[in-house]
């Protein structure tokens, strides 16, 4: 089955403390993506990657890392997570970037303490 | 600066009538756009998209427009049904890059 998978699903941490979320596509896709959702500021994009070791910057880099070493991962890190970065987090995934339309995982619910 | 706005935040339609969600966006540099729809605890998962060269796309129950001199685009359900209550998400990209901006979401929900 084609998916976008993502892990945890669900993470409680404290502030500073690194964390890291996975994200893995099965559909050989080159393209894939991080978004932040929160209310009324709906999918902001945090950042994108077009193949393997090459990423760049969405609309909210600011406290985020990613690493693209295998295509069908995309991993986010928080190097020193804060309370604003509380949020439901979705990694997506295309075979190209626009205007292909993308797959997307079930979503990540974090939340920094 | 919100590039693509969904100004109505909910939206409430009985079964078998027709849902109209609409997107605004003031980036005309926009060629591409896409709705998403998203239920709890989901994913958003695509449902239609339409390039700038058009002005319309359909696809079963879906048609979305696109009026560029308005920079405004719709989505039409007809006929609604219950199991189309969701969040409806729009998105504008420019083609060729790897950006995505999408609007804030309108709540749709389907009377039975």
């Amino acid at each position: 089955e084609a998916q976008v998978t993502q892990n945890p699903r669900y993470l409680i941490t404290v502030t500073g403390k690194k964390l890291t979320v996975t994200c893995s596509q099965n559909m050989n896709h080159e393209y894939m993506s991080w978004y932040r959702q929160d209310p009324g500021l709906g999918l902001r994009q945090i950042y994108y990657s077009m193949n393997v070791e090459v990423t760049d910057k969405g609309d909210v880099p600011e406290g985020y890392k990613v690493s693209r070493k295998e295509k069908r991962n995309f991993p986010l890190i928080l190097e020193s997570p804060s309370p604003n970065q509380t949020s439901l987090y979705f990694c997506a995934s295309s075979s190209h970037g626009a205007p292909y339309e993308q797959y997307f995982g079930p979503g990540t619910r974090l939340t920094v303490t | 600066d919100q590039q693509v706005k969904q100004n109505s935040p909910s939206l409430s339609v009985q079964e078998g009538r027709i849902s109209i969600l609409n997107c605004d966006y003031t980036n005309s540099m926009f060629d591409y756009f896409l709705w998403y729809k998203k239920y709890p605890a989901e994913g958003p998962t695509f449902l239609i998209s339409i390039s700038s060269i058009k002005d319309k796309n359909e696809d079963g129950r879906f048609t979305v427009f696109l009026n560029k001199s308005a920079k405004h685009l719709s989505l039409h359900i007809v006929p609604s049904q219950p199991g189309d209550s969701a969040v409806y998400f729009c998105a504008a990209s420019v083609g060729g890059t790897y950006k995505y901006i999408f609007g804030t979401g309108t709540r749709l929900k389907v009377l039975a």
